[in-house]
């Protein structure tokens, strides 16, 4: 089982917007700014998308934006490509016990 | 342009050890904490290891401490792992990355490692 919480799937049409959760806790997600995605195409290494909650990366589109409130980070991918569909992960870090922890995964597919 | 390329991996028997390494190129290698991530086949990521810029600091995961090390050649631009007691379950494709702003901003293209008798 994974240290944060991810919902397994998404999906939405070509043009709209889907955003995916990322549930922690107040030791890793609540308790820091530390929060990044990352997306994955099939037979891939992951991408950066998001850092710091809500940082992209030079090169990464702006329909790609994410949150944070409480315990719950949040990536939203608005006006939907087919090029979207992949795994999107979350990432926190946790202190000095845990460091780093992971969510399980999202598919995201676009219909 | 940054790259990382991981190497190493292959089938072992239970028990067995295994060194994955990681080159890098295309920035400064001694500046950044680097790092380890596992995938296991159609599972999803698993944070392993991470080691400062100097090598001082080495940081694990609970399942692997004791039997995996992680270190560093900053004069050979390179990471690597040491993994000894090989279990069925540490099965997956193994990333090395570098850690920039509280994330993995660069990820290698993976090497697999299976355990199997």
């Amino acid at each position: 089982q994974s240290a944060l919480t991810q919902p397994p799937s998404a999906s939405g049409s070509p043009g709209q917007s889907v955003t995916i959760s990322c549930t922690g806790t107040s030791s890793d997600v609540g308790g820091y700014n530390h929060v990044s995605w990352y997306q994955q195409h099939p037979g891939e290494a992951p991408k950066l998308i998001i850092y710091e909650v809500s940082k992209r990366p030079s090169g990464v589109p702006d329909r790609f934006s994410g949150s944070k409130s409480g315990n719950t980070a949040s990536l939203t991918v608005s006006g939907l490509q087919a090029e979207d569909e992949a795994d999107f992960y979350c990432s926190s870090y946790a202190g000095s016990n845990n460091f780093w922890v992971f969510g399980g995964g999202t598919k995201l597919t676009v219909l | 342009e940054v790259q990382l390329v991981d190497s190493g991996g292959g089938l072992v028997q239970p028990g067995g050890s295994l060194r994955l390494s990681c080159a890098v190129s295309g920035f400064t290698f001694s500046k950044h904490w680097m790092g380890w991530v596992r995938q296991a086949p159609g599972k999803g990521l698993e944070w392993v290891a991470n080691i400062k810029q100097d090598g001082s600091e080495e940081e694990y995961v609970d399942s692997v401490r004791g039997r995996f090390t992680i270190s560093r050649d900053n004069a050979k631009n390179s990471l690597y792992l040491q993994m000894n007691g090989l279990r069925a379950e540490d099965t997956a494709v193994y990333y090395c990355a570098r850690n920039s702003d509280w994330s993995f901003a660069y990820w290698g293209q993976g090497t697999l490692v299976t355990v199997s008798s």
